[in-house]
Parts: C-alpha cells; structure tokens; sequence
C-alpha cells in the first residue's frame, strides 16, 4: 500500500495569512501515461463529512474558492490557503488514488490564532 | 442536487452482523463506481470498499476482507455495505462516497452524511 503522510501534524495561523499543508507519499503517483499525478485534497470540518476541494494534484474543484490551490508531483505535494478564512478551520486531509486500496494521509489541523 | 444518504447504523455486538445503505439521487447512479470510508471516532479517513458501475468488479481493504461485501441495486440507486463477524475495532463513522470518474482510480467528488456503527458489548 501507498503510504501518505502530512506535516505539520496542526497548526494555527491568524486570520489573512499563508497557510501550507505538506503531503508525502511513500512512492510515486504521477502515472506516466497520462502525465498526472493521482492526488487529491479534501476539507473536512467538524461533524461534516469531507469534501473534495482539489484533484489530479492542482485541480480545484468546482465553487471551492481560489484562494484553496494545490501543487507539487510524483511524491511531494503542498496545500496552499493564501489567505485564511475564519470558515476553514477544519482537518485537510491529502490522498492518492493511483493505486488500490487508495489511501488518506492522517490529517492536518488548521486552527486560528 | 446529488445527494447520498446512508442509513443502518447502530449498536452491534462484537460478532454480530449489520447492513449499511446509501440511497443517492441526483445523479445517473449506474454510471459511477461508489466507494464507502470509514472514520473511527477522533480518527483519520481509511477506505473500506469500492464496487463498479455494473457491479461486476469489487474491492475491500485486507482489514474487511471477508467479512464485509459491497453490493448495489441500481434499481433503487442504493448501495450497500453487509458488515459480518464484526470487531470493536469496526466502530466508526461510515461514508458513501461517489467515484468521480468511470474508472477504478478516482477522487471522491461528493460524499453522505455518515452512519455510525458501534460494535460493544
């Protein structure tokens, strides 16, 4: 199985500032026929469900705001927020699905200071 | 609007069986693989089982291998999940989750609410 990990573990940040989300997977996911790399992003706030916020690495999907963008490939990958919002305190969580069973790195807290 | 809603959970003793399902609208269901995560109580997201469009094709996590099965009706648009020989470490929240592409490798693009299992004594 693909292992994903994440750093930092949590992390608080004041309102207007530049939050980065780090993702590791144990083994490439860019899938060289298709030149695209099999990771996605989801928000997930308390007593929700998650909820898809960017695909293929960098993808953002539709009505999430732009200010949510994603980057990196084949092992490395970030989760940028380039200007917090009080709305998204919540666990992001990075997973792979290049491979089965898919697989959910363990979660970063963003919290406000 | 796509909507998933899962419905079955409960309390169940170790042992014990459940049946979980996921009625969706809002969406042609006979299109989509559908997959069900799970999330046990201050835990992370761990995939459980995914079944494709036609119902041909199933996966499972080792740690469910056996004991659970995925199934659909598209009929009623509702997915299953039949838990058996279930374990206090099968406690947590169950998603549904819709495949977002018609392929086996694939985001999750809109999830259910969750049901929560209990497996105690």
């Amino acid at each position: 199985d693909i292992v994903m990990t994440q750093s930092p573990d949590s992390l608080a940040v004041s309102l207007g500032e530049r939050t980065t989300i780090n993702c590791k997977s144990s083994q490439s996911v860019l899938y060289s026929s298709t030149n695209k790399d099999y990771l996605a992003w989801y928000q997930q706030k308390p007593g929700q469900p998650p909820k898809l916020l960017i695909y293929w690495a960098s993808t953002r999907e539709s009505g999430v705001p732009d200010r949510f963008s994603g980057s990196g490939s084949g092992t490395d990958f970030t989760l940028t927020i380039s200007s917090l919002q009080a709305e998204d305190v919540a666990v992001y969580y990075c997973q792979q699905y290049y491979s089965t069973p898919p697989t959910f790195g363990p979660g970063t807290k963003v919290d406000i200071k | 609007e796509v909507q998933l809603v899962e419905s079955g959970g409960g309390l169940v003793q170790p042992g014990g069986s459940l049946r979980l399902s996921c009625a969706v609208s809002g969406f042609t269901f006979n299109y989509y693989w559908m997959h069900w995560v799970r999330q046990a109580p201050g835990k992370g997201l761990v995939w459980v089982s995914r079944i494709n469009s036609d119902g041909t094709s199933t996966s499972y996590a080792d740690s469910v291998k056996g004991r659970f099965t995925i199934s659909r009706d598209d009929a009623k648009n509702t997915l299953y999940l039949q838990m058996n020989s279930l374990r206090a470490d099968d406690t947590a929240v169950y998603y549904c989750a819709r495949g977002a592409t018609g392929y086996s490798s694939s985001w999750h693009d809109n999830w259910g609410q969750g049901t929560l299992v209990t497996v105690s004594s």
